[in-house]
C-alpha cells in the first residue's frame, strides 16, 4: 500500500531555531515528492524534488531528496513566527495518484 | 484503511461531454474541499462545503459545480469540459476549517483527460 509517514507530527520551537521535518514514503511508482505549506484553506507549493542528491533552496527554506533511502528533509533557518503551518508531503506516483503525509504541525513562538 | 475516497481514479470524457466525480469519507468530517491540480502547481482550491454551506472561490469557473448530499459524500460535477480542464482532481476533508490548525486529508485524486 501506498504511503507517506512524515515525523514529528507537530513541533514547537521558538524564533531563530533551525528545523528540520522529514518525510519518508512507501509508493509503487514515484516520479517526484513535493512539499507544501498549509496556512489558510489550500497548501502553497514550496518545492518539488525528483533528483536524489540535489537541494533546492528558496530563501531561508532548503530541501533535498534521496531516493535509495525513500526520504526527504525540509528544512527551516531562523525560524520566524510567519513560518507557523501546516507542512504537507506529498509523492507523485506517476501520475497515478497523490500520496499525502499527515503533515508536520509547526508551531514557531515568538 | 482509505478514509477518503475517490471515483474513479481515471476518467476519460469527451470534450463537452458533462462528466460527475466523486468523493466519500469515513472520517465524519465537516469539511470537504475539491482542487485541481496540474502538473507540479499547487493545488487550486475550487470550492469546498462545510457541512452543508457551500463556498465557492471567486475564480471558480461556472462550469464547475458541487453536491454535498450528505457528511459523506460530495461530488463535483464539470458541465462542458474543455481540454484545459484536464487535470487531477483531489478531494480533501478536515474536521473544522482548515488552516494552521487543522489540517486535510487527500484522496488520491481522479485524473481526468478531455478527448
Amino acid at each position: 500500500e501506498d504511503k507517506v509517514v512524515q515525523s514529528p507530527l507537530s513541533l514547537v520551537v521558538h524564533e531563530g531555531d533551525t528545523v528540520t521535518l522529514n518525510c519518508s514514503y512507501e509508493v509503487t511508482n514515484f516520479r517526484s515528492l513535493l512539499w507544501y505549506k498549509q496556512e489558510k484553506k489550500a497548501p502553497t507549493f514550496l518545492f518539488m524534488l525528483t533528483s536524489s542528491g540535489i537541494e533546492k533552496k528558496s530563501g531561508r527554506l532548503s530541501s533535498i531528496l534521496d531516493k535509495k533511502e525513500l526520504f526527504s528533509i525540509l528544512n527551516i533557518t531562523a525560524t520566524q513566527t510567519g513560518d507557523s503551518a501546516i507542512y504537507l508531503c506529498a509523492v507523485d506516483n506517476y501520475g497515478q495518484n497523490f500520496v499525502f503525509g499527515p503533515g508536520t504541525r509547526l508551531s514557531v513562538l515568538p | 484503511d482509505a478514509m477518503v475516497i475517490q471515483n474513479p481514479r481515471y476518467q476519460v470524457t469527451q470534450f463537452g461531454k458533462p462528466v460527475t466525480l466523486s468523493c466519500s469519507q469515513t472520517l465524519n468530517h465537516n469539511v470537504m474541499y475539491w482542487y485541481q491540480q496540474k502538473s507540479s502547481q499547487a493545488p487550486k482550491l475550487l470550492f469546498h462545503y462545510y457541512d452543508k454551506d457551500f463556498n465557492n472561490e471567486a475564480d471558480t469557473p461556472d462550469n464547475f459545480q458541487s453536491r454535498r448530499p450528505n457528511t459523506s459524500f460530495c461530488f463535483l460535477d464539470i458541465r462542458s469540459p474543455g481540454l484545459g480542464d484536464a487535470a487531477m482532481y483531489l478531494c480533501a476533508t478536515s474536521r473544522d476549517l482548515a488552516g494552521y490548525t487543522d489540517t486535510q486529508y487527500f484522496g488520491p485524486g481522479t485524473r481526468l483527460t478531455v478527448l
